[in-house]
């Protein structure tokens, strides 16, 4: 099976700080990727789609590198409510999509 | 817009007794129609995806099976449930690039 590996953590952070998530991949065809941000016990949420020439959405940065296999994902300024885990996601395509999910990084911002 | 809806969202079973999960989707026509499972503290395991009525992909042999009569109706069931079949399951369906939107999830006990 393809693997899709992040460092579960936790990140451990006060309010302000910057933080950045890596995730790696093995599938050198992988096609399309993003970042999901899962609260406890709800559903993930898309946060982003990762794209190769990088994409920023306010205070969220995130970043492909296909020649090291791995993308990322940088918070700016980390609010309380960031606090939740961060899911990459890696899509293969023969057909249809197969995404697979990282484990997870788990951020937790304090005060 | 797009809506997913999935039901029951809390059920506790004895081992041994029938499952049956189901999943509705709106605003869109023939979707990709994927089911997950978060066991507790671990990543999403991709257990089936669906590309069309009737069209089931199985990702992990095991005693639970999917199905897919209508176009946005996906089923995911078992005739006698096992202790380990304990966990979060979450029905998806993916965009134009593969990103997910997920039902809000049914979490399984199995006593």
């Amino acid at each position: 099976r393809k693997e899709v590996e992040q460092d579960p953590g936790p990140f451990n952070v006060p309010e302000g700080a910057t933080v950045a998530f890596n995730c790696t991949y093995s599938n050198s065809a992988s096609q399309s990727f993003f970042w999901y941000r899962q609260d406890c016990r709800k559903e993930p949420k898309l946060l982003m789609s990762v794209y190769s020439s990088g994409n920023e959405d306010g205070r969220f940065t995130a970043q492909l590198n296909r020649a090291s296999q791995y993308i990322s994902l940088l918070i700016r300024d980390s609010k309380l409510s960031d606090s939740a885990t961060y899911l990459c996601v890696v899509n293969e395509k023969g057909g249809s999509y197969i995404p697979t999910f990282g484990r997870g990084t788990s951020l937790i911002v304090h005060p | 817009s797009q809506t997913i809806h999935q039901w029951p969202a809390t059920l506790v079973q004895p081992v041994g007794s029938p499952l049956s999960l189901e999943c509705t989707v709106e605003g869109t026509s023939n979707p990709n129609l994927y089911w997950y499972r978060q066991a507790a503290g671990r990543g999403l395991q991709l257990l089936f995806y669906s590309v069309g009525i009737g069209q089931i992909s199985s990702e992990v042999p095991q005693n639970l099976s999917a199905s897919r009569p209508q176009d946005r109706q996906f089923i995911l069931s078992s005739k006698k449930l096992l202790l380990s079949d304990s966990g979060f399951y979450l029905c998806a369906w993916s965009g134009p690039t593969g990103e997910l939107f997920f039902g809000e999830g049914s979490r399984l006990t199995v006593l």
